[in-house]
């Protein structure tokens, strides 16, 4: 069965650090998404991306984060300067439609900023 | 703004009942209301999605339920069996557009466990 994958499954980082956490959505997905789980917290999205661009971010998603698709398979999400709020679980998710079919998630990238 | 809460927090129940989790939200304007699983410290597994003009969808022994004006769910297991322990998540897409709504909104979950 098709599955989210993400590497490295943990990433440990000092404060100020640029970190690059990368996804293989499931190959017939088109949305892409990138949610993150603080330790004890709910898990909140971050930034979905369709066709390309970015289709919509939450206000957690400021000027520290980007998103890319490279090439046809990966997806990725980079932080620009870490700090130490920024420690939590980031799971990429993909659908093949946000309205009509699941979406399907990663196991998720721990990120550890010290 | 979207809540979804989740009722129990925990739940501990012995091998073989049936259970029920909870979900609500305050928005009934939702596309679709799925639940998920997660082991500690693991990713999210996909129970099952409800769309919006459905009443219910059936996965094996589970089934779920949704009342979207009164802003509910609720996920019945059946036969409940060790393996089932883990942490429920309710998790809705509204239907509004902008300010990050493509994105699902998730409650805290249940944390639930079956004792053998």
């Amino acid at each position: 069965e098709p599955e989210v994958t993400q590497t490295p499954s943990h990433q440990v980082t000092q404060m100020g650090q640029e970190v690059i956490l990368r996804c293989v959505p499931i190959s017939n997905h088109l949305y892409f998404y990138w949610y993150r789980q603080i330790l004890g917290q709910k898990v909140e999205f971050l930034v979905s991306f369709y066709n390309n661009e970015i289709s919509e971010k939450s206000e957690i998603f400021d000027d520290q984060f980007s998103v890319e698709r490279p090439d046809g398979s990966n997806f990725t999400l980079k932080i620009r300067s870490t700090k130490l709020e920024d420690s939590a679980m980031y799971f990429c998710a993909s659908s093949r439609s946000p309205l009509t079919y699941e979406q399907y998630f990663g196991p998720g990238t721990r990120l550890t900023v010290t | 703004k979207q809540e979804v809460t989740q009722i129990p927090a925990a739940l501990s129940v012995p091998e073989g009942e049936n259970l029920v989790l909870n979900c609500s939200f305050t928005d009934s304007a939702i596309y679709n209301l799925q639940w998920f699983r997660q082991d500690p410290g693991k990713g999210l597994t996909s129970l099952l999605l409800i769309q919006s003009s459905q009443r219910e969808q059936t996965s094996g022994r589970l089934n779920a339920s949704l009342d979207k004006s009164s802003g509910r769910s609720t996920l019945y297991i059946a036969a409940s069996q060790p393996g089932d322990s883990a942490t429920y998540l309710c998790a809705v897409r509204p239907t509004y557009s902008g300010g990050g709504a493509d994105g699902l909104t998730f409650g805290k979950g249940t944390h639930l466990i079956i004792q053998p």
